[in-house]
């Protein structure tokens, strides 16, 4: 597709539960990034890969937190044993080159994935 | 952690006026970010500015860096009902592999 796609929109779990959310990201964009949102605040970052592998997954909470993209585009992130803290909205993003230091280093975000843990 | 930290926080301003807002940061950076956010969306890019730069003008959007502060600014001129939105201010951290973003700015234009 033209953007970055995530799904599902909207997500509601009970606690305990196990999640997955997925992005597609740009074609040919090579660097995926997955941020998490909670209300009033800026994107946390979360993971970031670079191809097929996990270049700094530093920003994951927790071992409850797992992400792949095996095939280095589609992506999924994976939660364990939901807690009503993991409530936020997920953001997923791709770039072209994957360094946010470089001149070309703008991210393109997807809708979000709202997850709702009760 | 976040990065950058904007200020102010909310901003509510009358169609045609101008809006401006400020964001700090603590590390050196090579370049720096903006983006909008409207309400329940995903975020968009705006402009890009390199730490060589020092204005950059984009549209109605004028950015502007002091890396001897840490610290830009976003102006938007003109405001119009559309520009109503979250603004965050990005970094890149950690290598630069990653943005960190700030909490963000929100302006609402009265129409």
């Amino acid at each position: 597709g033209a953007g970055v796609s995530q799904t599902p929109s909207n997500k509601v779990t009970e606690k305990g539960k196990y999640v997955e959310l997925r992005c597609d990201p740009i074609s040919g964009h090579t660097a995926l990034y997955w941020y998490r949102q909670s209300l009033g605040q800026g994107p946390e970052f979360l993971i970031y890969f670079q191809g097929t592998g996990a270049a700094d997954d530093s920003g994951l909470p927790n071992d409850r937190f797992f992400a792949v993209r095996p095939e280095g585009s589609v992506s999924t992130l994976k939660i364990q044993r939901t807690e009503r803290g993991d409530s936020a909205v997920y953001l997923c993003a791709s770039s072209l080159s994957g360094l946010a230091g470089a001149n070309t280093g703008e991210l393109f975000f997807g809708e979000g994935s709202r997850l709702t843990v009760l | 952690s976040q990065q950058g930290e904007e200020d102010p926080q909310a901003l509510s301003i009358q169609e045609g006026e101008n809006a401006t807002m400020n964001c700090s940061y603590k590390t050196s950076i090579n370049n720096l970010q903006w983006y909008r956010q409207n309400s329940g969306r995903g975020l968009v890019h705006l402009i890009l500015i390199r730490s060589n730069e020092r204005e950059k003008h984009s549209g109605r959007l004028r950015v502007t860096l002091d890396t001897s502060k840490k610290s830009s600014s976003l102006l938007i001129t003109a405001s119009r009902a559309a520009d109503t939105a979250s603004y965050f201010c990005a970094t890149p951290y950690y290598g630069n592999n990653r943005l960190a973003f700030g909490k963000g700015n929100q302006v609402v234009v009265i129409p």
